[in-house]
C-alpha cells in the first residue's frame, strides 16, 4: 500500500523561486492537510481540504497555496520562496467521514524545502 | 479555542527504564486523542487512539488513558528499548471543530543502552 506519496523529498530553491510539493494519496480519503515543521517545534497546519474542490486556510497559509481538483491529489504551490519557508512540509490524509473526529491522520514522509 | 500541551523535551532514558511522556488538552468538545511516534527521516505514524473518557488505547507496548476529569492523555511504557528513540506527538481531534488536528510541539525521546 502506497498510503501518501509527496515528492520531491528534498529541494533547494532560490528566494524569488517558484515551485509545487506534490501529494497524493490511494486511500479515496475525503480529507487532505498539508503541515509544517519547523526544527524542533510540532506541526502547523497551512492549508485542508475537505474535499475535491473545497480547500480552506488554517494557521499558516501566508505565501502558500492549494487546489484539490481531485480526491487523490492536493498540491501545495509556493509563489515567491521566501528563506522563512525553509521547513519540512508533511501532507496527510484522514477519513473524515460522517463527521467521527476518531479517524486518524496518516502522513507522508515529507519534503525537506530549503530556501536560499 | 482548542489546544494540546506535551512536557518538554528531550527525554533521555537507559533501556528498560519506564517512560511517561504528559499529555493534557483543551477542547470545547469531545475530543478523540491521539499518539503519533516520529522516527528520524520520517513522516508521523499512529502508535495509538482513544475515542471517549477512560478508554485505554495501547500498541507496542505503550499505553494512554483518556482521562477527562484531569483532561489528560498521558504516555507510558514499562521497559524502554533504543529502538522506541524518536519523538512523541500527542494530538487532538475535535469534531466541534470540523475535525481538525491539534498537535503538541512533540517529545524526543533517546534511549541508551
Amino acid at each position: 500500500n502506497a498510503g501518501v506519496t509527496q515528492t520531491p523529498k528534498f529541494r533547494i530553491l532560490k528566494i524569488g523561486q517558484s515551485m509545487t510539493l506534490q501529494c497524493t494519496q490511494d486511500m479515496n480519503h475525503n480529507y487532505m492537510y498539508w503541515y509544517r515543521q519547523d526544527p524542533g517545534m510540532g506541526l502547523k497546519l497551512i492549508y485542508y481540504s475537505v474535499g475535491a474542490g473545497i480547500t480552506d486556510k488554517g494557521e499558516v497559509p501566508n505565501g502558500y497555496n492549494v487546489s484539490r481538483s481531485t480526491t487523490e491529489d492536493f498540491p501545495l504551490r509556493l509563489e515567491l520562496a521566501a528563506p522563512s519557508q525553509t521547513s519540512v512540509y508533511f501532507c496527510a490524509s484522514s477519513p473524515g467521514t460522517g463527521g467521527d473526529s476518531n479517524q486518524p491522520q496518516h502522513f507522508g514522509d515529507g519534503t525537506r524545502l530549503s530556501i536560499l | 479555542g482548542d489546544s494540546v500541551t506535551q512536557m518538554e523535551g528531550p527525554v533521555t532514558l537507559s533501556e528498560e527504564a519506564f517512560l511517561t511522556i504528559n499529555c493534557t488538552y483543551t477542547a470545547t468538545g469531545y475530543p478523540s486523542l491521539f499518539w503519533y511516534v516520529q522516527y528520524p527521516g520520517e513522516g508521523l505514524q499512529l502508535l495509538l487512539k482513544a475515542t471517549k473518557a477512560d478508554d485505554k488505547g495501547s500498541n507496542k507496548g505503550f499505553e494512554a488513558t483518556y482521562r477527562k476529569e484531569t483532561t489528560s492523555f498521558h504516555l507510558e511504557k514499562g521497559s524502554v528499548q533504543v529502538s522506541d528513540s524518536a519523538v512523541y506527538f500527542c494530538a487532538l481531534s475535535d469534531r466541534n471543530t470540523g475535525n481538525q488536528f491539534y498537535f503538541g510541539t512533540g517529545t524526543s525521546l533517546t534511549v541508551i543502552p
